[in-house]
């Protein structure tokens, strides 16, 4: 079937430094993959996507690859900043009969200054 | 961006009640989508609608019931919940919800926080 496996968190980070969240995927054919964020009281809102392999998805300093061999779709930034903690999802697109999106269980980050 | 509105953003309600949510798109999609977001649970797919038509009901229980009046406008009417419905209740839309069509990318609304009591 169709699965998203991200870390667990909380992680918990000092301001500046380095992220990653790790993220991995089982799909039956060529899956688009997403990566979320909900900020505290707030919906999800798209961070980046990439919708083929080797693919590199960025937007506001976080950048993620599309790795087909590894399955995976990690999500990194150079240097977190306290305004981006939140929670964030990663995601598949499946074409079935339609459209779905298969999310993770999300992570939550935490900065401190 | 505001593509996605959703009102009420907060509902407390009976177990006895009947309430709607409404999600408003702007985004001129032709697809749109119910979530459910519980506490310590992944997002579910509730519904899909595409171009007025439900094309996906995920083994929702009837006590939800959507129903989608014109491409830009989504409701979900609520009756004889449980406290277990208790949740995030997130809208979407895309540009479509066939496969091959335009875009899969799903822009949200802040969701409907629902307690039932």
């Amino acid at each position: 079937g169709n699965s998203v496996t991200q870390m667990e968190g909380p992680v918990t980070l000092s301001e500046e430094a380095f992220l990653t969240i790790n993220c991995t995927y089982t799909a039956t054919g060529y899956p688009s993959l997403f990566w979320y964020v909900q900020y505290p009281g707030e919906g999800l809102q798209l961070l980046l996507k990439a919708t083929k392999a080797d693919d590199k998805g960025s937007n506001k300093g976080f950048e993620a690859t599309y790795r087909k061999e590894t399955t995976s779709f990690h999500l990194e930034k150079g240097s977190v900043q306290v305004s981006d903690s939140a929670v964030y999802f990663c995601a598949l697109s499946v074409q079935d009969s339609s459209y779905k999106l298969i999310f993770g269980s999300g992570t939550r980050l935490l900065v401190r200054p | 961006e505001t593509g996605v509105t959703q009102t009420p953003r907060h509902l407390v309600m009976g177990m006895t009640n009947k309430k709607s949510l409404k999600c408003e798109q702007h985004l001129g999609h032709n697809a749109m989508y119910w979530y459910k977001q519980s506490a310590k649970k992944p997002l579910e797919l509730m519904f899909v609608y595409s171009l007025e038509e439900r094309v996906e009901n995920n083994s929702v229980p009837s006590r939800f019931s959507p129903e989608c009046p014109n491409s830009s406008h989504l409701f979900l009417h609520l009756h004889t919940l449980q406290p277990e419905d208790s949740a995030l209740y997130l809208c979407a839309s895309s540009q479509d919800a066939h496969p091959g069509g335009a875009g899969d990318t799903q822009y949200f609304g802040p969701g409907t926080r629902l307690t039932v009591l």
